[in-house]
């Protein structure tokens, strides 16, 4: 089944510090990696989109990472704000062309605190 | 507008009655896509539109659901029948073209209560 699977669910930090998010999927085809940012009541916002090729790719203080072997990224945010609390969606599209599709993960639920 | 627009913002009905929801998209963007969120949760596709035409509806959940994009911009999803299990959140994207290399802009999508 094509699932897109991130954890933690939810993660509270304190301001400055950093930490990383993770997503495991098993969509296949794969086609790209993306990485979105929610604030509550907002549509998400694209931060990063990463290919096949690409193993590595920086958004400001946000870097992505991408093993396309073993299905899995990671989202690194560096020296955090609190403007950084918001949910974070990895999405996986699966397929090219018209047939592709997004598939999202439920994301998770960073709040960053003074 | 320099974003996709949707209205209203919120919408509260009751089950029973017909809802629309509008979307915006950025303009000369091709490719519009409407997802369902539900609470905690990603979105979870419902439809997409390659200028008028409606490429994929696989993830409209019943027939009570439809939408349309007749001049290939603004678009409309239509809920018939509303019941409690279509309380969500309705975003729409769009993009220049496809779903390939192109990032999807969202709007901040359509809160809906059916009571």
């Amino acid at each position: 089944k094509n699932q897109v699977e991130q954890s933690p669910q939810s993660l509270i930090i304190l301001e400055g510090k950093n930490c990383t998010l993770q997503c495991n999927y098993t969509v296949s085809p794969f086609s790209n990696l993306r990485w979105y940012k929610q604030d509550t009541g907002r549509g998400p916002v694209s931060l990063t989109i990463m290919t096949f090729s690409e193993n590595t790719k920086s958004n400001g203080r946000y870097t992505a990472t991408l093993d396309a072997d073993t299905k899995q990224s990671s989202l690194h945010i560096t020296a955090s704000q609190l403007s950084d609390s918001a949910s974070y969606i990895c999405v996986v599209l699966r397929g090219t062309g018209t047939a592709s599709k997004l598939t999202f993960g439920t994301g998770t639920r960073l709040q960053v605190t003074l | 507008g320099a974003g996709v627009s949707q209205s209203p913002r919120y919408k509260v009905a009751k089950r029973g009655q017909d809802v629309a929801l509008r979307c915006d998209p950025i303009s000369g963007h091709v490719s519009l896509f409407w997802y369902q969120q539900a609470l905690g949760q990603g979105p979870e596709f419902l439809t997409y539109f390659q200028n008028e035409a409606q490429l994929d509806k696989s993830g409209l959940p019943s027939d009570r659901f439809f939408a349309e994009r007749p001049e290939g911009s603004v678009s409309t999803l239509k809920i018939q029948r509303t019941q409690q299990e279509d309380s969500a959140v309705y975003l729409c994207a769009s993009s220049l073209v496809g779903q390939g290399s192109q990032p999807q802009h969202f709007g901040d999508g359509t809160r809906l209560s059916i009571l």
